[in-house]
C-alpha cells in the first residue's frame, strides 16, 4: 500500500500569514493527488485535485505544487475560516490512502 | 446541485450486519464510478470501497475485504453498502462520495458497532 505522511500534524497561524501543508508518497504517484479541507462536524470538501489544479469554487489563496514525491498545499492570506483539518489522497492505485491529517488553527 | 443522501446507519452488536444506502441526484448516477469513506470518531479518513459505473467491478481495502459488500441500482440513482460481520473497529460515519475525484460527499450517516 501507498503510505502518505503528511505534516505537521497540526499548527497554529495568524491570519494574512502563509501557510504550507505537505504529504510526503511512500513511491511515485504522478500528479494523483487531492487536497481537502474538513469542518467539525462537515464532511470534506474538495480543495485541489491532481495535485495543483483548483477545484470549482475555491478561493485562489489556496494552491497545490509538487516536487517527486513531495506534495504541498499553501494558502496565502490565511483567513478566519480557513480553520479546520486538511487532508491529502492519493488515488494513484488502491488502495486509496489519505494522509493523517493536519488541524490548523488560528491564532 | 449534486446531492448525496446517506440513510441506515444505527447502532449494531458485533458480528451482525447492517446496509447503507445513499441517493444521488443532480448528476447522472451511472456515468461515474462510487465509493465510500468512513471516519471513525476524531479519526482520520479511510477509504472503504469503490464500484464502476456498471457495477461489475469493484475494490476494497483489506479491513474490510469479504465482510463489506458495495452495489448500486443505476436505475434508481442508488449506492449501496452491505456490511456484514461487524467489529467494533468498524464505528465511524460512513460517507458516500463521487469517485472522480471524490468531489461531491453526503452528509455522512454513523454506524456504531457496540454490545
Amino acid at each position: 500500500d501507498i503510505q502518505m505522511t503528511q505534516s505537521p500534524a497540526s499548527l497554529s497561524a495568524s491570519p494574512e500569514e502563509i501557510v504550507t501543508i505537505t504529504c510526503q508518497a511512500s513511491q511515485d504517484i504522478g500528479n494523483w493527488l487531492a487536497w481537502y479541507q474538513q469542518k467539525p462536524g462537515k464532511s470534506p470538501q474538495l480543495l485541489i485535485y491532481s495535485a495543483t489544479s483548483l477545484a470549482d469554487g475555491i478561493p485562489s489563496r489556496f494552491s497545490g505544487s509538487r516536487s517527486g514525491t513531495q506534495y504541498s498545499l499553501k494558502i496565502s492570506r490565511l483567513q478566519v475560516e480557513d480553520t479546520g483539518i486538511y487532508y491529502c489522497l492519493q488515488r494513484y492505485s488502491n488502495p486509496w490512502t489519505f494522509g493523517g491529517g493536519t488541524k490548523l488553527e488560528l491564532k | 446541485e449534486v446531492q448525496l443522501v446517506e440513510s441506515g446507519g444505527g447502532l449494531v452488536q458485533p458480528g451482525r450486519s447492517l446496509k447503507l444506502s445513499c441517493a444521488a441526484s443532480g448528476f447522472t448516477f451511472s456515468n461515474y464510478y462510487m465509493a465510500w469513506v468512513r471516519q471513525a470518531p476524531k479519526k482520520g479518513l479511510e477509504w472503504v470501497a469503490t464500484i464502476s459505473t456498471s457495477g461489475s467491478r469493484t475494490y476494497y481495502p483489506d479491513s474490510v475485504k469479504g465482510r463489506f459488500t458495495i452495489s448500486r441500482d443505476n436505475a434508481k440513482s442508488s449506492l449501496y453498502l452491505q456490511m456484514n460481520s461487524l467489529k467494533s473497529e468498524d464505528t465511524a460515519t460512513y460517507y458516500c462520495a463521487r469517485h472522480s475525484w471524490v468531489d461531491y460527499w453526503g452528509q455522512g450517516v454513523m454506524v456504531t458497532v457496540s454490545s
